[in-house]
């Protein structure tokens, strides 16, 4: 069956510091890989998405990337996070188009 | 920018009721869908009904799809504690673009 991890599930950290979240699925080749931000109480905004080895889009200009360097691993980053980018991130992947989004657990990044 | 959009934003019932959360959405779609998050956690996907079909069931989930008014309803029956949870819609604008509403944040008291 397929999983998907997301880690860590928690992080504070400062800022001007970098950041680095990492997503993993297991079970499924190929995968769309996807990243939500979601804010308190609101909606989910998607951030990034792959469909392939080394093939981002991005939804917003922002201060945050992404980047696959496998064909299962999504991973999330910064420079130099700012008080703005804190959030719950979200991880998830789909097999096709239109189907449904399989979410990992989330990581709640507190920028202090 | 938001697809969906969630009413009522909180719904508070007694287990027992039913609850029922609609979502409208402003451009046409293959499929519209209807996820559940836990408090802190990530989203699960409850159902996918299609933009041929009307409605569509599981479990005490009932689906109902308006094209027309560009709508949707999710009905819980008989609603327990652990039904607690924010509900989302969410549709496609493109392949890869999976939008979501802001939710329904629904209260069963036991």
């Amino acid at each position: 069956s397929q999983t998907i991890h997301q880690w860590p599930a928690t992080l504070v950290q400062p800022v001007g510091s970098p950041l680095s979240l990492e997503c993993t699925v297991e079970g499924t080749s190929n995968p769309n890989l996807y990243w939500y931000r979601q804010a308190a109480g609101r909606g989910l905004q998607l951030l990034f998405y792959s469909v392939g080895i080394g093939q981002i889009s991005s939804e917003v200009p922002q201060n945050l990337s992404a980047s696959r360097p496998q064909d299962r691993q999504f991973i999330l980053s910064s420079k130099k996070l700012l008080l703005s980018d804190s959030g719950f991130y979200l991880c998830a992947w789909d097999g096709q188009r239109n189907s449904p989004l399989h979410f990992g657990n989330g990581t709640r990044l507190t920028v202090t | 920018s938001q697809q969906g959009e969630e009413d009522p934003q909180a719904l508070s019932i007694q287990e027992g009721e039913n609850a029922t959360m609609n979502c409208s959405y402003k451009t046409s779609i293959n499929n519209l869908q209807w996820y559940r998050q836990n408090s802190g956690r990530g989203l699960v996907h409850l159902i996918l009904i299609r933009s041929n079909e009307r409605e569509k069931h599981s479990g005490r989930l009932r689906v109902t799809l308006d094209t027309s008014k560009k709508s949707s309803s999710l009905l819980i029956t008989a609603s327990r504690a652990a039904d607690t949870a924010s509900y989302f819609c969410a549709t496609a604008l493109t392949d890869n673009d999976m939008r979501f509403g802001a939710g329904t944040r629904l209260t069963v008291k036991p």
